[in-house]
C-alpha cells in the first residue's frame, strides 16, 4: 500500500535551518509529481512547494520562495525540503503529498502523516 | 491566486442527518475541485476528485457536485466517523493550488 513518511521536524530558532525528509513506498515513486503542504497549528491547509516525477521542474509558493529548496533522489524514492532562514510563521507541521493528475491539473490522493516544525526563540 | 472560500465555518449535525458544505471560488476553477477529511492528528484524506468523483475507498454516503465557481460535499446520513473538518482545494491553476480554510463539522 502507498506509504509516506516524514522525518527531519523539530524546534529550531528563528534564522535557523532544518531539511525534512519523506520516504515513499508501495508505489514507483519516479512516475509521481510530490509536493509539499503545512498546517499552522489551528489553521487550514497551504501549498508550500511542488517538483516534477524527474525533477526538472519546481515551483514554491511566494512565501518561501528563495528560503526553501525542494528535491528528491528517485533511487532512494524520497523527497526532501531544505528550509533556511525559517520564521516564526513557518511553524506548522508539513506534509509531503503525491499528486495525480485529474483532467487538468494534479490533485492529492495520498499524504503523509505529516512532521511538526516549530520555529521559535 | 484563486480565493476558495467554505461555508460555514462549523456545521452542526445529529448522526443520521444530511451535512451540506459549500465552497465558492473566486474564479471559475471548471471541475478542478477536490474534497478531503481531516480528523483531529490525522492527515487529510482524499474524499472527491473532479468535484464529484468519489476517491477509492470512499462510502457511498458521500458526494460532490458543481461546477465553475460553486461546489457542493453533501453527507447523506452522518455516521461518527464523519465528524471532522472539510476542505475544498482548486487544481485548476495548478500548481498554484489553494484551499478553503475548511468547515468543522461537529455532533450536535
Amino acid at each position: 500500500q502507498v506509504q509516506l513518511v516524514e522525518s527531519g521536524g523539530g524546534l529550531v530558532k528563528p534564522g535557523g535551518s532544518l531539511r525534512l525528509s519523506c520516504a515513499a513506498s508501495g508505489f514507483t515513486f519516479s512516475d509521481y509529481y510530490m509536493s509539499w503542504i503545512r498546517q499552522a497549528p489551528g489553521k487550514g491547509l497551504e501549498w508550500v512547494s511542488y517538483i516534477s516525477s524527474s525533477g526538472s521542474t519546481i515551483y514554491y509558493a511566494d512565501s518561501v520562495k528563495g528560503r526553501f529548496t525542494i528535491s528528491r533522489d528517485n533511487a532512494k524514492n524520497s523527497l526532501y525540503l531544505q528550509m533556511n532562514s525559517l520564521r516564526a510563521e513557518d511553524t506548522a507541521v508539513y506534509y509531503c503529498a503525491r499528486g495525480v493528475l485529474g483532467v487538468v491539473g494534479y490533485y492529492f490522493d495520498y499524504w503523509g502523516q505529516g512532521t511538526l516544525v516549530t520555529v521559535s526563540s | 491566486e484563486i480565493v476558495m472560500t467554505q461555508s460555514p465555518a462549523t456545521l452542526s449535525v445529529s448522526p443520521g442527518e444530511r451535512a451540506t458544505l459549500s465552497c465558492r471560488a473566486s474564479q471559475s476553477v471548471s471541475s478542478n475541485l477536490a474534497w478531503y477529511q481531516q480528523k483531529p492528528g490525522q492527515a487529510p484524506r482524499l474524499l472527491i476528485y473532479g468535484a464529484s468523483t468519489r476517491a477509492t475507498g470512499i462510502p457511498a454516503r458521500f458526494s460532490g457536485s458543481g461546477s465553475g465557481t460553486e461546489f457542493t460535499l453533501t453527507i447523506s446520513s452522518l455516521q461518527s466517523e464523519d465528524f471532522a473538518v472539510y476542505y475544498c482545494q482548486q487544481y485548476n491553476n495548478w500548481p498554484w493550488w489553494t484551499f478553503g480554510q475548511g468547515t468543522k463539522v461537529e455532533i450536535k
